[in-house]
């Protein structure tokens, strides 16, 4: 299986400021022959079900503000919010599909200091 | 709009099958890949497995012996069942739409039901 570690578990940011997470795998998943990487970000919010921000690392799903970027390859990613709104307040996850065992990090909280 | 829902008993009693159905609107159960994935405090986000458009299906092995992942295109649903609960499969459970053939991210979910495994 492939182990997906988030860093921080939680963190606090001030409104406007930027917050970043992190996201390492325990395994490449970049896939060489197309130099993809397989790894897609979620924003949870409290009593929704997890939503898709990210695909291909990179790529912001259709009406993601753009504000929201990710980044990193082979096992090292980060999800990074420019300017922190209070709607931002959630919990995000990153999640593989490079193998078919699809595991997920285990979530990092972020909150309004 | 795609919309998922799912659907079940929101109580199981130990060593019995929990069973689930996930209704899709606005996409035909014939295409994409369609997951189950649960939710609890103490494992997190845990897929389940997938059914796809070809009636292939994949399981988390941790699961694979008491899952089975089943369509039905005449009602544009598809459904889980796991036997043999125990409290540990206490979770929300999420039905899912893979966004694209084979790329297993997943771009709508159901809004998830609460299943306790409890006497």
């Amino acid at each position: 299986d492939i182990v997906m570690t988030q860093s921080p578990d939680s963190l606090a940011v001030s409104l406007g400021e930027r917050a970043t997470v992190n996201c390492k795998s325990s395994q490449s998943v970049l896939d060489s022959s197309n130099k993809k990487n397989y790894l897609a970000w979620y924003q949870q919010k409290l009593g929704q079900p997890p939503k898709l921000l990210m695909y291909w690392a990179s790529i912001r799903e259709s009406g993601v503000p753009d504000r929201f970027s990710g980044s990193g390859s082979g096992t090292d990613f980060t999800l990074t919010i420019t300017s922190l709104q209070a709607e931002d307040v959630a919990v995000y996850y990153c999640q593989q599909y490079y193998t078919t065992l699809y595991t997920f990090g285990q979530g990092t909280r972020l909150e309004i200091k | 709009q795609v919309q998922l829902q799912e659907s079940g008993p929101g109580l199981v009693k130990p060593s019995e099958t929990l069973s689930l159905i996930c209704t899709v609107s606005g996409a035909s159960i014939s295409n994409y890949y369609w997951s189950w994935i649960r939710q609890s405090p103490g494992k997190g986000l845990e897929w389940i497995g997938h059914m796809s458009y070809s009636g292939r299906s994949n399981y988390n092995p941790s699961l694979k012996s008491r899952v089975t992942i089943s369509t039905d295109t005449s009602r544009n649903q598809f459904s889980l069942k796991l036997s043999s609960v125990t409290a540990a499969d206490t979770a929300v459970y999420y039905c899912a739409k893979a966004a694209l053939a084979g790329l297993m991210y997943f771009d709508c979910w159901g809004q998830g039901t609460l299943v306790t495994v409890s006497s």
